[in-house]
């Protein structure tokens, strides 16, 4: 694709659901990231794919939130009985290569009511 | 662990000002450093880049020099426009410390008035 597809744009769920957030990478880029960004705390690196590599876990906040890139592409970030201090824009961003420019998507605003 | 600070925001200038955004890191390798930009309603984008010490990255009359001595990323530019006005983030990759995942500094907003 042109950029970086990131679905749905926006989400509110209910406390206690679990909810699933889509990434598609630019075709080709090996690397995936996924960020929280939060009001007024700047963005919060949860995990990172790279290649066929064990993925960089250490930025995932609790146990309920995981995720997995299926075929070295497509990314889904599931968190599971999210809390209300989960509401945040989730970001995605792929790049070429390590240490590469990474293009981000436009984002998932998650609200949790 | 690498982390970025950078100057608390926001930011208010007049068209034409100069202007810095400060940005110092702590790394345990060698980081590659990085702006990134993000407009009203934009997603994040990069800016410039610098990938070692002494090397200025530049873009859009933007500029920062990657400062080893004074572990330091400082954006600068001459002259700003109103269409600046976007949030701005400094940040490192590292691959000694987290195998090239990015770490951002909280952002700094800019506001350009006419």
């Amino acid at each position: 694709g042109a950029g970086v597809s990131q679905s749905p744009s926006n989400k509110v769920t209910e406390k206690g659901k679990d909810v699933e957030l889509r990434c598609d990478p630019i075709s080709g880029h090996t690397a995936l990231y996924w960020y929280r960004q939060s009001l007024g705390q700047g963005l919060e690196f949860l995990i990172y794919f790279q290649g066929n590599s064990a993925p960089d876990k250490s930025g995932l906040p609790s146990d309920r939130f995981s995720a997995e890139r299926t075929g070295g592409s497509v990314s889904t970030l599931t968190i599971q009985r999210t809390q209300q201090e989960d509401s945040a824009v989730y970001l995605c961003a792929s790049s070429l290569e390590p240490n590469t420019e990474a293009f981000f998507g436009q984002g998932t605003r998650l609200t949790v009511v | 662990g690498n982390s970025v600070t950078q100057m608390e925001g926001p930011v208010t200038l007049s068209e034409e000002a100069f202007l810095t955004i400060n940005c110092t890191y702590t790394a345990t390798g060698y980081p590659s450093l990085f702006w990134y930009v993000q407009y009203p309603g934009e997603g994040l984008q990069l800016l410039l880049k610098a990938t070692k010490a002494d090397d200025k990255g530049s873009n859009k009359g933007f500029e920062a020099t990657y400062r080893k001595e004074t572990t330091s990323f400082h954006l600068e530019k001459g002259s700003v426009q109103v269409s600046d006005s976007a949030v701005y983030f400094c940040a490192l990759s590292d691959l000694a410390d987290s195998g090239y995942a990015l770490n951002f500094g909280k952002g700094t907003s800019l506001l350009v008035t006419p």
